[in-house]
């Protein structure tokens, strides 16, 4: 069955710092990829997401994501943490073929130190 | 642009009750997805439709049911609530047509309460 792991449950870092979550993911098939961030009480809106091509995808409000194959992962990170980026941040898959229901890893939720 | 809108955005109810959660997807968008976040959860998928049609189906309990209607708007009914269902009710649309490049545009939930 296809999953999606988020090895980091919390994350805390300092604003301005480097930042990089992490997600693997397990399916027979390189699957579309997406990373979606959802702050408190709000919906899911999408960074960035990954179909095909160049393994590095850009995405909104600075964040950028690498694809490798070898590693089944799909890593976002950020060079530089606003306060503002404090949120859950959820990796999504959805199969190449058959259904399009997304599956979600169990997220991530950043905390960002002034 | 427009966005995937959803009703009500809070409803709290009694157990036993039943709910009525609405979604009205992007236009042209011809496929609605419904999503299920429990606290400190990660969304799961509950069921979908296509034109009209169910095309999948998640961990959608029993005493719930959807369908899609002809404006492509999508209703969740919910009945005999119980506490365990509290949690916030996401929908989302996507353009079958694009098959490949199924990217699924979210609403800003329904947060349900039962008390």
């Amino acid at each position: 069955a296809q999953s999606v792991t988020q090895p980091d449950i919390h994350i805390t870092v300092s604003e301005g710092a480097s930042l990089e979550l992490r997600c693997n993911y397990s399916y027979g098939a390189t699957p579309y990829l997406f990373w979606y961030v959802q702050s408190p009480g709000q919906g899911l809106q999408l960074l960035l997401k990954y179909f095909s091509g160049d393994t590095l995808v850009q995405g909104i409000k600075g964040f950028e994501a690498e694809f490798k194959r070898s590693q089944s992962s799909f890593n976002l990170r950020k060079p530089s943490v606003h306060w503002s980026d404090a949120a859950e941040y959820f990796c999504a898959v959805v199969p190449t073929s058959g259904t399009y229901k997304y599956i979600f890893g169990t997220g991530t939720r950043l905390k960002v130190l002034a | 642009a427009a966005g995937v809108i959803q009703s009500p955005r809070h409803l709290i109810k009694e157990k036993r009750e039943t709910a009525t959660l609405k979604c009205y997807p992007i236009p042209r968008h011809d496929t609605v997805y419904w999503y299920q976040q429990g606290p400190g959860q990660d969304p799961q998928f509950l069921i979908s439709f296509y034109e009209k049609m169910q095309s999948d189906k998640g961990s959608i309990p029993d005493r719930f049911s959807a369908q899609q209607f002809s404006d492509y708007h999508s209703e969740l009914n919910m009945s005999s609530l119980e506490l365990g269902d509290s949690a916030l009710y996401f929908c989302a649309s996507s353009l079958e047509g694009l098959a490949k490049y199924n990217e699924q545009f979210f609403g800003p939930g329904t947060r349900l309460t039962v008390l």
